[in-house]
């Protein structure tokens, strides 16, 4: 059971340089999220989509951006990288909305230099 | 800003020590969310709760829901070295999907 796959798993930018990291889930979710978390904090939310086809913003969309053509992939683009995106990206899925278990990838560790 | 805050931030706490974690916002949640998450791994989900006043206990955790649905706490007893790691409340405002975190509580429990 895959569950939620997240690539790449490591990644050095340099100052913008663009790149897209990847997030696919096999659990047929409508509900797929993007966290990114600073070393010792808590997660805050980039982007997020209910279905196919939409997404919208979250806590910190800036320098980011998201689509979403099919249920299982949900990819997300940095362009024009920053220090400030140094960070643990998280992508997660959920089958329902409200009280749905999220259930997260191994997570992607993005450093700019 | 976050509209969940979590305290205290750090605790660190001997083997069997009981402890509550906080969870607080000034806005009204559909639901909130209790995650574990250990280093290097993704959140786990721990408990689910929805409706006012709600107390669900799992094994030595106990978590309730305020009535007002605006707060929860967390309460360990006897905690163990297991225990370890980052507790994090996540809610949804309004049942809308954007599903927020708290900016969590780092536990350490010392053998």
């Amino acid at each position: 059971n895959a569950g939620v796959t997240q690539t790449p798993k490591f990644r050095i930018l340099k100052i913008g340089q663009s790149m897209t990291l990847q997030c696919a889930q096999d659990m047929n979710h409508n509900y797929m999220y993007w966290y990114r978390q600073d070393p010792g904090m808590g997660l805050k939310l980039i982007y997020y989509s209910v279905g196919a086809g939409i997404t919208d913003k979250g806590e910190v969309p800036n320098g980011y951006n998201v689509s979403r053509s099919t249920t299982e992939d949900f990819p997300l683009r940095l362009e024009l990288a920053a220090p400030s995106q140094t960070s643990v990206y998280f992508c997660a899925s959920r089958a329902l909305p409200w009280t749905g278990e999220l259930f997260f990838g191994e997570g992607s560790r993005l450093t700019v230099l | 800003t976050q509209l969940l805050e979590q305290s205290p931030q750090f605790l660190s706490i001997q083997e069997g020590e009981n402890l509550t974690v906080y969870c607080n916002s000034s806005s009204v949640f559909s639901s909130l969310q209790w995650y574990r998450q250990e280093p290097g791994e993704g959140p786990v989900l721990l408990v689910t709760v929805v409706t006012g006043g709600e107390v669900k206990k799992l094994k030595r955790l106990t978590f309730q829901f305020g009535d007002a649905r605006k707060d929860s706490s967390l309460h360990i007893t006897a905690a163990q070295p297991g225990d370890t790691g980052l507790y994090l409340c996540a809610g949804e405002v309004n049942a809308g999907n954007m599903l927020t975190f708290g900016g969590g509580t780092r536990l350490m429990v010392k053998p």
